[in-house]
């Protein structure tokens, strides 16, 4: 099956820090979402992005799919951004998604 | 729209006994997906529905687990009996399906204890 690894597992931060997650993916996708597991366990939907950059207030994301890889950047971080950030890949036609492992973020005050 | 409800949030419950969890999907979706999540394992896809008709369940980890969609609004996952090694978060999920556009949105979980 299509592998996908996410660096760096863990991160620490001051607040107010910027950083940058990546996902990287072993086959062609058709689709990619980013996700923010809070320390409640809540899965929240940050992006849908098979390709090309979107952005939403502090929190960005560029997919470049031909090279099989997508980038979350975080600025300004906060310490209401903790939690695991989680990349999800869909095969074409496949209609499933396979997940990567996390990345687990803490930020400190 | 209420996103997806899934039911009960919290179940402990005794090795044999069996369990039932509750997924209710966004309306007009039509694709369902039951995860699992676990710390050795990391969040897994156990089987999903397109149309209430199960695509893919070489997820189900064995024959203690089986799933069901009744109909486009409701569907179960079931563990009879249940082991300790059961012991997880149990996510559903739904989405439009397609290859145009496929965003999934997850339920807040069910977190399931076997004493």
């Amino acid at each position: 099956g299509i592998q996908v690894e996410q660096s760096p597992p863990d991160l620490i931060l001051q607040e107010g820090a910027n950083s940058t997650l990546r996902c990287n993916f072993s086959d062609s996708v058709n689709n990619l979402q980013w996700f923010h597991q809070n320390p409640w366990g809540q899965l929240i939907n940050l992006f849908y992005i098979p390709s090309g950059t979107k952005q939403n207030g502090r929190l960005s994301a560029t997919t470049v799919a031909t090279e099989r890889y997508s980038l979350l950047y975080i600025s300004s971080s906060q310490t209401t951004d903790s939690g695991v950030y989680f990349c999800a890949v869909e095969l074409y036609n496949f209609n499933k998604f396979y997940f990567g492992s996390g990345t687990k973020l803490n930020v400190k005050p | 729209d209420a996103g997806v409800i899934q039911s009960p949030r919290h179940e402990v419950t005794e090795m044999g006994q069996e369990v039932t969890l509750r997924c209710k999907p966004i309306s007009g979706h039509d694709y369902l997906f039951w995860y699992r999540q676990t710390m050795m394992r990391g969040l897994e896809l156990l089987i999903y529905f397109n149309n209430n008709v199960p695509i893919d369940d070489s997820g189900m980890p064995e024959d203690r687990f089986s799933a069901k969609m009744p109909n486009a609004s409701f569907s179960t996952l079931k563990i009879q009996p249940s082991e300790p090694r059961d012991s997880a978060v149990y996510f559903c999920a739904s989405s439009l399906g397609g290859t145009s556009y496929n965003e999934q949105f997850f339920g807040p979980g069910t977190r399931l204890t076997v004493l």
